[in-house]
């Protein structure tokens, strides 16, 4: 139980584009979702909490006009990143508590490259 | 503001070492966590620790949490190959669920 599926897995875009990251929960309501950002052989940094039904919440130095997140539903948080450059390439994982333990499921991770 | 270190940031063992891995965050926090990564991979849970003198343990793999040092340790036994991967230990914040992560170790078994 407690699935959070994310995808694309992968995706390659030009600068300038926009690219939407969906995190579903598939199994349980997730009212809160988390966003994280990796970059290579680096610590994953929270970038937003998302909240159904609620502006999501930024942390310190992430751009919201760039990084648009969308709770819409209780199984679903999507994260778009707009004109795109290559600085945004990274690997960008979301989360939710589980609702069986006291603890997070992370979603598999969208590598993004923008070229 | 919650921080969280870890230590060794890299770590090289030959197969069948003992060794642990430590963290330590700065202020009293309700839960700590540790997790697995592999290369190109997303964060696999391994253990939840939610009070003081928890120990949990899974296969060579076992974690401790002293709330009072604001420590936990990882601890591997007899390393395998197969446990070569990036380990993260995280904090929740004092306020709203948000999790603040350790820098990471990277753990090579080598055989």
């Amino acid at each position: 139980g407690a699935v959070v599926s994310q995808h694309p897995s992968w995706v390659i875009c030009k600068s300038g584009t926009s690219v939407k990251i969906e995190c579903r929960s598939l199994d349980f309501q997730a009212t809160t979702m988390f966003w994280y950002r990796q970059f290579p052989k680096q610590s994953l940094m929270l970038m937003a909490t998302s909240n159904e039904g609620s502006k999501a919440t930024y942390e310190q130095g992430v751009e919201k006009d760039k990084f648009l997140i969308n709770h819409a539903s209780l199984t679903l948080s999507t994260l778009t990143v707009t004109s795109a450059h290559p600085e945004d390439s990274s690997f960008y994982i979301c989360s939710a508590e589980s609702p069986s333990s006291y603890g997070y499921t992370f979603g598999s991770g969208t590598r993004l490259t923008v070229v | 503001e919650l921080k969280v270190e870890q230590n060794p940031l890299f770590l090289s063992m030959q197969e069948g070492k003992n060794y642990t891995i430590y963290c330590n965050y700065s202020t009293t926090s309700d839960r700590l966590y540790w997790y697995r990564q592999d290369p190109g991979k997303s964060l696999e849970s391994l253990f939840v620790l939610l009070s003081n003198g928890a120990v949990k343990q899974e296969g060579r793999l076992m974690a401790s949490l002293d709330t009072k040092a604001r420590l936990s340790t990882l601890h591997i036994t007899a390393a395998v190959h197969d446990l070569s991967a990036t380990y993260f230990c995280a904090v929740d914040r004092s306020f709203g669920n948000k999790l603040v992560f350790g820098a990471g170790t990277i753990l090579r078994v080598k055989s």
